[in-house]
């Protein structure tokens, strides 16, 4: 059981290129999430998810898009990388059973545009 | 959007302190959550709230939901160093859960 996994751990783009950020968790979890952490600061919501084929906009959702064709995987995708993106990007997932709100973290992807 | 505030923002102690934060917010929540995060690694869950007034402990670790459902606190006792870390509150409304700004603990052994 590997819980949240995220790949890479580290890229650097340069701006105006594209890339997709990849999350996979293996707990069955319904819900999964997309946070983005600047430096010295707490988490902010880009996207998330309450089960396959269903996303919705957090509070910073400009300049990414998500889809969900499965459980498992919750894709993060930058079309045009601008310098505002760098940050560092965590996955997350929850699961329903129990009532629990409990979110459980992926180890992040260290982002650089430049 | 909502806003957590969280205090302090950074505190330095001595191995052994009893270690007191707190998050407050101008909005309900009706969960409160309490993560680590350690260097270069994601945030790892310690305690969840699910009531107003619920007093829960993990260890060393106690953390309280308070009445009005605008804040929560996390007590750590008896701190070692390996504590050193960033502590960040969180609150869900509806499906979305805000963060606040974390409070740095730094500990002299």
């Amino acid at each position: 059981n590997a819980g949240v996994t995220q790949t890479p751990k580290f890229r650097i783009l340069k701006i105006g290129q594209s890339m997709t950020l990849q999350c996979t968790q293996d707990m069955n979890h319904n819900y999964m999430y997309w946070y983005r952490q600047d430096p010295g600061m707490g988490l902010k919501l880009i996207y998330y998810s309450v089960g396959a084929g269903i996303t919705d906009k957090g509070e910073v959702p400009n300049g990414y898009n998500v889809s969900r064709s499965t459980t498992e995987d919750f894709p993060l995708r930058l079309e045009l990388a601008a310098p505002s993106q760098t940050s560092v990007y965590f996955c997350a997932s929850r699961g329903l059973s129990g009532g629990s709100y409990e979110q459980y973290f992926g180890p992040g992807t260290r982002l650089t545009v430049t | 959007g909502q806003q957590l505030n969280q205090s302090p923002q950074s505190m330095f102690i001595q191995e052994g302190e009893d270690v007191s934060m707190n998050c407050t917010s101008s909005s309900i929540f009706n969960t409160w959550l309490w993560y680590k995060q350690d260097p270069g690694e994601g945030p790892v869950l310690l305690i969840a709230l699910y009531k107003a007034g619920e007093l829960t402990s993990n260890g060393r670790l106690t953390a309280q939901f308070g009445i009005t459902r605008k804040d929560s606190f996390l007590n750590i006792s008896a701190s070692i160093p390996s504590d050193v870390g960033i502590y960040f509150c969180a609150g869900y409304a509806g499906n979305m859960l805000t963060f606040g700004g974390g409070t740095r603990l730094m500990v002299k052994p």
